[in-house]
């Protein structure tokens, strides 16, 4: 199985700050990489797919780049509506696995 | 607008067998993987495996042995059943849809949780 990990594991943030969160696989996984949004009690959200694409309509504020074993995921000026958990996930071989996850929360 | 509705007992008892159906709507069941996804209480994400509208079938090791997915093509419908169930099955089972190339998730049930208890 491909392993997949992330950093931070959680962050505190304020809105219009600019996030990072880095994720790394244990192999190459090209761009087979998908970085989703999950709020509580809600199923996860696709907001990149194949490493930089973007989701039709997910905000622009988000972005995603690498290829590879390590990944970033941008959250420009932070908004109140993505405090949330950020899951990476490779989608490069089977089993599909995800991240630990990112917790982002307010300051 | 594609839609998927996960349905199943919430109770199992340790030992028997976990059963869910996820139902499609709104759309057709070609062109994706159909694809259950677990989360224990306060945990991450799990992929548990997922089948193709043709029947193609991929689980995950860990759950190999005990795990068959299925697919009714003339329901719109697709299944998960767990065999043996222990507490550290206990979470929210999501059904989601996995489009094909480059193979992201990107439809989602809203869950259900299963707890094994007895």
């Amino acid at each position: 199985d491909i392993q997949m990990t992330q950093s931070p594991s959680s962050l505190s943030a304020s809105v219009g700050d600019r996030v990072t969160i880095t994720c790394r696989a244990n192999q190459n996984i090209n761009t087979f990489l998908n970085w989703y949004q999950q709020k509580p009690g809600k199923a996860p959200k696709i907001l990149i797919y194949g490493a930089s694409s973007f989701q039709s309509g997910v905000s622009s504020r988000f972005s995603g780049s690498g290829s590879g074993t390590d990944f970033t995921l941008t959250i420009n000026s932070l908004q109140p509506e993505d405090f949330a958990t950020y899951y990476c996930q490779q989608s490069y071989s089977i089993p599909r696995t995800f991240g630990p996850g990112t917790k982002v929360d307010i300051k | 607008q594609v839609q998927l509705q996960e349905s199943g007992p919430g109770l199992v008892k340790p030992s028997e067998t976990l059963s869910l159906t996820c139902t499609v709507s709104g759309g057709s069941i070609s062109n994706y993987f159909w694809s259950w996804i677990r989360q224990p209480p306060g945990k991450g994400l799990e992929w548990i495996g997922h089948i193709s509208h043709t029947g193609k079938i991929n689980y995950n090791p860990s759950l190999k042995s005990r795990l068959t997915i299925s697919l009714d093509t003339s329901k719109k419908q697709f299944s998960l059943t767990l065999n043996s169930v222990t507490a550290a099955d206990t979470a929210v089972y999501y059904c989601a849809g996995e489009g094909l190339s480059p193979w992201y998730l990107d439809l989602w049930g809203r869950g259900t949780l299963v707890t094994v208890s007895s």
